[in-house]
């Protein structure tokens, strides 16, 4: 079963501060994603990549960047955090694209104070 | 509007009875996929199925891509069932971007 590895497991960031949310996959998927899921939102794609080097927007990618240095390493960074950007965050690797399964990670709280 | 929609919003069951779950979709979808997020929050994928019939363990989901729409059948639940199910599309073409569902809550009571 491939594995998707998040860290930070929970955050506490100031607003106005800088957050880096790191992601790990060892199945050697192409694609990796990040999500956030918040009630009456379900899950949301804000980035995303095809592979090392690669990022894509997702639908909703204003106040975040993402970075994809290597095929095993995607991460999320919010430079300048805002309490709207309090969530749970996921991240995955897969290729849906190619009837593949999605695999995620165990998700990343982060609370913006 | 929304692309994905999932019903019922919540279902409640006694332990041995079944459950359909159904998902409806607003554009073609090249790709489907059901979802299962336990109550602590993990995700895990259960099946693909762009179209048809698949079968794994108690699951049998059916899409009719033509009819935009996708079950979930669980034969005999259990509590350990439990959770919340969330369907997926894949409304480009084949692009790996999943838009989801805001999925239906299952609860098994033993």
């Amino acid at each position: 079963e491939a594995a998707v590895t998040q860290s930070p497991r929970n955050k506490v960031a100031v607003t106005g501060g800088k957050v880096t949310l790191s992601c790990n996959q060892t199945n050697n998927h192409n694609n990796m994603y990040w999500y956030r899921q918040d009630t009456g939102h379900g899950l949301r794609l804000i980035h995303y990549s095809y592979g090392a080097g690669s990022t894509e927007k997702g639908d909703i990618p204003d106040g975040y960047k993402a970075s994809r240095p290597s095929q095993e390493n995607f991460s999320l960074i919010l430079e300048l955090a805002t309490p709207s950007q309090t969530s749970v965050y996921f991240c995955a690797s897969g290729d849906p694209g190619s009837n593949e399964r999605l695999f995620f990670g165990h998700g990343t709280k982060l609370s913006v104070l | 509007g929304q692309q994905v929609q999932q019903s019922p919003s919540s279902l409640v069951l006694q332990e041995g009875e079944n459950a359909e779950l159904q998902c409806n979709f607003s554009s073609t979808a090249t790709q489907l996929q059901w979802f299962y997020q336990s109550p602590g929050g993990s995700l895990v994928s259960l099946l693909s199925n762009p179209s048809g019939t698949k079968h794994t363990g108690r699951l049998t989901s059916t899409t009719v891509t033509k009819e935009r729409r996708s079950s979930l059948h669980i034969s005999s639940s259990q509590t350990t069932d439990s959770g919340t199910y969330l369907c997926a599309i894949d409304p480009g073409a084949n692009t790996g971007k999943l838009t989801f569902g805001h999925g239906t809550i299952l609860r098994v009571h033993p």
